[in-house]
């Protein structure tokens, strides 16, 4: 239990629909990030969010579109994906974003399939 | 262009020692970090090194020189349950996180 919950924990879908994942993290943390994790690469960061406010958007697609309401809840909302954006995608959370001192708590992440 | 490299996998016995070795080059450097993620699991902070020299906590050591671009985790008295990727991250000069691939480590009974 790392104090981040992402759900759904698996989600097949075809590359016509639109799903949404979610991330809640406990610790009371300020900053919260969407990480892509691909077999046997590095992980591929794709948004930070500081204090609710979107801070970087690592050149990722615009059918990945996240959203934060509060400082607790992220999302990833996706929309006419791709095969290739078959991954896993996990959220984590760091106490601050600036200076950011690396230490991160992830989700189990979600894993999804696209058709 | 920066860059991590570490082991794709690496095979040990149960209650042997092993060691993973993590090269990096980067603009700039504020630390290195190893997390440990067992399959299908959230990956964990296991240590964070930004002096040179070796830190020890329990079974798990890791090691830098950072004129050398380079790191290693030292597991000992090997547990069936460490089997997990490893993976190696390096906070660039601009707090950015840089991330190997991770070594999945196999270990026999």
């Amino acid at each position: 239990e790392t104090g981040v919950t992402q759900t759904p924990r698996h989600l097949v879908m075809g590359m016509t629909n639109k799903k949404s994942l979610k991330c809640e993290q406990h610790l009371g943390h300020n900053a919260m990030y969407w990480y892509k994790q691909s077999a046997k690469k590095p992980l591929e960061l794709m948004f930070v969010y500081n204090f609710k406010e979107q801070t970087e958007n690592n050149s990722v697609p615009s059918r990945f579109s996240p959203e934060c309401p509060n400082s607790s809840h992220l999302f990833l909302h996706l929309h006419t994906l791709q095969p290739e954006d078959s991954a896993l995608y996990l959220c984590a959370s760091s106490q601050d974003r600036d200076p950011n001192t690396g230490e991160l708590f992830f989700g189990e992440g979600s894993r999804l399939t696209v058709l | 262009g920066q860059n991590i490299d570490q082991p794709t996998e690496m095979t040990a016995t149960e209650g042997a020692i092993v060691q993973i070795n993590c090269t990096y080059q980067t603009s700039g450097f504020n630390g290195l970090f190893w997390y440990q993620q067992h399959a299908g699991e959230a990956p964990t902070f296991l240590s964070y090194n930004v002096l040179d020299g070796l830190e020890e906590k329990g079974r798990f050591s890791s090691f830098l020189s950072r004129s050398k671009g380079y790191s290693y985790l030292l597991l000992k008295e090997l547990q069936m349950k460490d089997s997990a990727s490893y993976l190696c991250a390096v906070l660039d000069s601009n707090y950015q996180l840089i991330w190997g691939a991770g070594t999945k480590l196999i270990i026999k009974p």
